[in-house]
């Protein structure tokens, strides 16, 4: 493909519905990242795959956020029991094989609102 | 912990002339830096990095950065801005063997014509 796509491109809900974010990377990217972005904030890291290992999930701000990886390729990120504090834009970006020294690759976001 | 400055939310500035955006990052280990930009709509991307080497770091569309490890800084500068660079931009650190990267608030280029 030609970038990471990520899709919707803006998610409104209701506080306490579950909602899914859905992430393409670019192929043959072997890393994959999920950020939140708050208003005025930095981008704040969530969870990293790499490849077929466990990924980092230390980001993840509560129980009620998961997100998995199929086959390598696509990600989606479950958050449930959506809350008001949950509103943010959710950004993914993939790189070749998650070196630190790296450019990463971002998606255009989801921006989620909850009512 | 590292953690990443970007002193003003927002710089204002004319049409052509010059502009630095300020960021600072603490650490104790090595560090790489990268500056990247979200244009209004867009995806952020790369602007620049500094891996190791030379202080003085080029990057796209004019624009160039300094790593300084006594001052902990790596400011973004260009001579000469457009209307065109208008966008946020992002000030991002990671040591050689974390792949998180922690990033600043960003900075708002606004260009006046």
């Amino acid at each position: 493909g030609a970038g990471v796509s990520q899709s919707p491109s803006n998610k409104v809900t209701e506080k306490g519905k579950d909602v899914e974010l859905r992430c393409d990377p670019i192929s043959g990217h072997t890393a994959l990242y999920w950020y939140r972005q708050s208003l005025g904030q930095g981008l704040e890291f969530l969870i990293y795959f790499q490849g077929n290992s466990a990924p980092d999930k230390s980001g993840l701000p509560s129980d009620r956020f998961s997100a998995e990886r199929t086959g390598g390729s696509v990600s989606t990120l479950t958050i449930q029991r959506t809350q008001q504090e949950d509103s943010a834009v959710y950004l993914c970006a993939s790189s070749f094989s998650g070196q630190p020294n790296e450019k990463l690759f971002f998606g255009s976001g989801t921006q989620l609102s909850v009512l | 912990a590292q953690s990443v400055t970007q002193l003003d939310s927002q710089v204002p500035v004319f049409e052509e002339a010059p502009v630095e955006l300020r960021c600072n990052y603490s650490s104790s280990v090595s560090v790489y830096l990268f500056w990247y930009v979200q244009y209004p709509n867009q995806g952020l991307q790369l602007l620049l990095k500094y891996l190791s080497g030379s202080t003085l770091v080029k990057g796209i569309n004019g624009f160039e950065a300094e790593f300084n490890k006594s001052q902990t800084s790596f400011h973004l500068r260009k001579p000469s801005v457009h209307i065109s660079d208008t966008a946020e931009y992002f000030c991002a650190v990671s040591d050689n063997s974390n792949y998180q990267l922690i990033w600043g608030a960003g900075t708002k280029l606004i260009i006046k014509p």
